[in-house]
């Protein structure tokens, strides 16, 4: 139980260009989503907590006018990287958690950006 | 947030017992400690999670002492498939809302033949 999908798996696009990375709670509804960033060899850096029906919260130094948040349902949270350069490649993940279920966040299983 | 404390890397063969420690001194009395896996380019997924004394699963166990500011991850007989990156974080489960996971720097573990 507990499934949270994420896609595209990896994706590879053109500096100036946008790109829509989606999370999906499979199996249950959660009102809270976080957006990570991973570099090669190093930890996950949280961006921001994604709020169902509201705007979400940016930590210190993410651009919130670059990456837009959207979460519009209690099972689908979008990160949308606008106007990508090389520097916003990455490894993307999302991650949520079941009110309902006694363990930790399940995590998706990741998007790997590549700006060329 | 509990700041959290675990060695950069650990070796070791497989069908040995690997043992992982995580220091949190700032833990507070509500928080829980939690541990990840990491495979390259994949989520974490949860491993164990507990609040004091001992819990086991099928896949680990984790010691927590009377103090509560460390933890020992331990793995049974580690195979190939156990090499990842181990992470501890420490915070609340809250009932209303949910607490924002931090992660530090993690343990990668590298287990050989």
């Amino acid at each position: 139980g507990a499934v949270v999908s994420q896609h595209p798996s990896w994706v590879i696009c053109k500096s100036g260009t946008s790109v829509k990375i989606e999370c999906r709670s499979l199996d249950f509804q959660a009102t809270t989503m976080f957006w990570y960033r991973q570099f090669p060899k190093q930890s996950l850096m949280l961006m921001a907590t994604s709020n169902e029906g509201s705007k979400a919260t940016y930590e210190q130094g993410v651009e919130k006018d670059k990456f837009l948040i959207n979460h519009a349902s209690l099972t689908l949270s979008t990160l949308t990287v606008t106007s990508a350069h090389p520097e916003d490649s990455s490894f993307y993940i999302c991650s949520a958690r079941d009110g309902t279920r006694n363990y930790g966040y399940t995590f998706g299983s990741g998007t790997r950006l590549t700006v060329v | 947030l509990a700041k959290t404390t675990q060695p950069i890397s650990m070796d070791s063969y497989e069908g040995q017992e690997v043992n992982i420690t995580c220091s949190h001194n700032n833990i507070a009395t509500n928080d829980y400690i939690t541990w990840y896996q990491q495979f390259p380019s994949q989520g974490p997924r949860f491993i164990i999670q507990g609040y004091k004394t001992k819990v086991t699963n099928e896949v680990a166990s984790l010691f927590i002492p009377a103090d509560r500011k460390s933890s020992t991850l331990s793995l049974p007989r580690v195979s190939l498939s156990d090499t990842a990156v181990y992470y501890c974080l420490v915070g609340r489960l809250m009932n209303t809302g949910f607490q924002k996971l931090v992660f530090g720097t993690g343990t990668r573990l590298l287990v050989s033949p």
